[in-house]
């Protein structure tokens, strides 16, 4: 099942704050969030694996709620390499080998 | 640590023609490797699960006679369009598995377009 994502698209300006949501139907095993720039790979940005988590690193942070059926990631004081589009991808089992089901993204576009 | 190094980058091939794109795992072995296609502004879309030393896993509405998947070592997974048409035109991107500091790490990514 294909996790929720929104919203589809944001405007900042530099500074700015934003807020990007991920939800399923069902509880998760874990919460990725990979950053991708037109054109090239996605980049891992942090996973969550325990409900009521928070992490982060800079000025990027994101938390897994208690039923672990939500996750948001955050941006805060946003710079300009920040634009991009955030997918988060989402496991529904502990097994490694099962694949990424990814949202269908976020484009944050960060202006001067 | 937990790079995954693809090739090519990009390749343009006339209709008909087969084309392969290498996935390695360059410092950590990967016994799974997954390939993606992504089509513009658009999700990244599983396509099959490489295993090493068995048959992939293919997702729903993914001809397994079309694109060919090969893992042969611990390190090195290939994908195969084969009789490659216009609308097989895309990115396609590998991921493996690089623990949990590093998360599943993606491929550079292969752009094909077929004319």
């Amino acid at each position: 099942q294909q996790p929720v994502q929104s919203p589809q698209a944001v405007i900042l300006r530099e500074g700015e704050d934003a807020v990007i949501n991920c939800s399923s139907s069902k509880a998760l095993y874990s919460v990725h969030w990979y950053r991708q720039k037109h054109g090239e790979a996605p980049v891992f940005l942090m996973i969550l694996l325990k409900g009521g988590e928070q992490k982060g690193h800079d000025k990027i942070s994101a938390s897994f709620n208690e039923k672990k059926q939500q996750s948001s990631l955050y941006l805060t004081a946003s710079q300009l390499s920040y634009s991009g589009t955030y997918f988060c991808g989402t496991e529904m089992n502990s097994n490694s080998g099962y694949a990424l089901n990814f949202g269908k993204g976020t484009s944050l576009l960060v202006t001067p | 640590g937990a790079v995954v190094s693809q090739h090519p980058s990009r390749v343009i091939c006339k209709s008909g023609t087969s084309v392969k794109i290498e996935c390695r795992s360059l410092d950590f072995q990967a016994t799974t490797m997954f390939w993606y296609r992504q089509f513009p502004k658009q999700s990244l879309m599983l396509m099959a699960t490489s295993n090493e030393g068995s048959k992939a896993t293919y997702e729903q509405g993914v001809e397994k006679d079309k694109f060919l998947i090969n893992h042969a070592s611990l390190t090195l997974s290939t994908l195969t369009v084969t009789s490659a048409h216009p609308e097989d035109s895309s990115f396609y991107i590998c991921s493996a598995w690089g623990g949990e500091y590093y998360g599943y790490t993606f491929g550079s990514g292969t752009r094909l377009t077929v004319v």
